[in-house]
């Protein structure tokens, strides 16, 4: 079974600073992906970035960056310039493949941005 | 393009009566998954189809809830009877091709 783990519960950070989320993950599969989803205080859930496990490259979405280490199984989720609607709780996510594409979350990270 | 639709957005009932969460996912979307959340637990799966196939409802916590997909444009979710432990907020999402796209939840009080 896979498992996340995000160990960091609260961050505070300053506005425009960069802040790295961190996550873990524990699987036995060789192909898998690795998404991060934030969810502001109205309670919607917002894809923000993906990973496939044989992407060589760390993916990047704008202001959002993905530090992927396969052999740490570290899939850290790094924002750069940081803004006050950065503001929200942030989930890792793995997904397996082989025909299912479930999602497992991890307990998220609630980041406050300051101004 | 709409997105993942779910009804009602929140629902206050009475311990013991019957609850029914609806989901319109993204069309051409093949798989539709059920998620709850609470604080404690965190996202849950619950279970997830394929082309309106339930392919894995070991995360259904007990027989008090069933989960229907009758057509590729319609789900629902239904705990029959509810109780207070119940309360959370559930969500609705619908993937092609792995990027999952999350209704915007049902938030459930049982009381």
């Amino acid at each position: 079974a896979q498992k996340i783990t995000q160990t960091q519960p609260g961050m505070f950070v300053q506005e425009k600073e960069a802040v790295t989320l961190d996550c873990t993950y524990d699987t036995s599969d060789q192909s898998y992906g690795l998404f991060w989803y934030k969810q502001p205080s109205s309670g919607e859930m917002i894809f923000l970035i993906y990973q496939g496990s044989y992407d060589e490259q760390n993916a990047t979405e704008g202001r959002y960056s993905l530090n992927f280490q396969k052999a740490r199984k570290s899939a850290n989720l790094v924002i750069s310039a940081s803004q006050l609607g950065d503001s929200a709780m942030y989930f890792c996510a793995v997904s397996i493949f082989q025909g299912a594409q479930k999602l497992v979350f991890g307990q998220g990270t609630r980041l406050t941005i300051n101004p | 393009d709409a997105g993942v639709i779910q009804s009602p957005r929140h629902e206050v009932t009475e311990m013991g009566q019957e609850v029914t969460l609806r989901c319109k996912p993204i069309s051409g979307h093949d798989y539709l998954f059920w998620y709850r959340q609470t604080m404690m637990r965190g996202l849950e799966l619950l279970i997830y189809f394929n082309n309106n196939v339930p392919i894995d409802d070991s995360g259904m916590p007990e027989d008090r809830f069933s989960a229907k997909m009758p057509n590729a444009s319609f789900s629902t979710l239904k705990i029959q009877p509810s109780e207070p432990r119940d309360s959370a907020v559930y969500f609705c999402a619908s993937s092609l091709l792995g990027e999952l796209f999350f209704g915007e939840g049902s938030r459930l009080t049982v009381l």
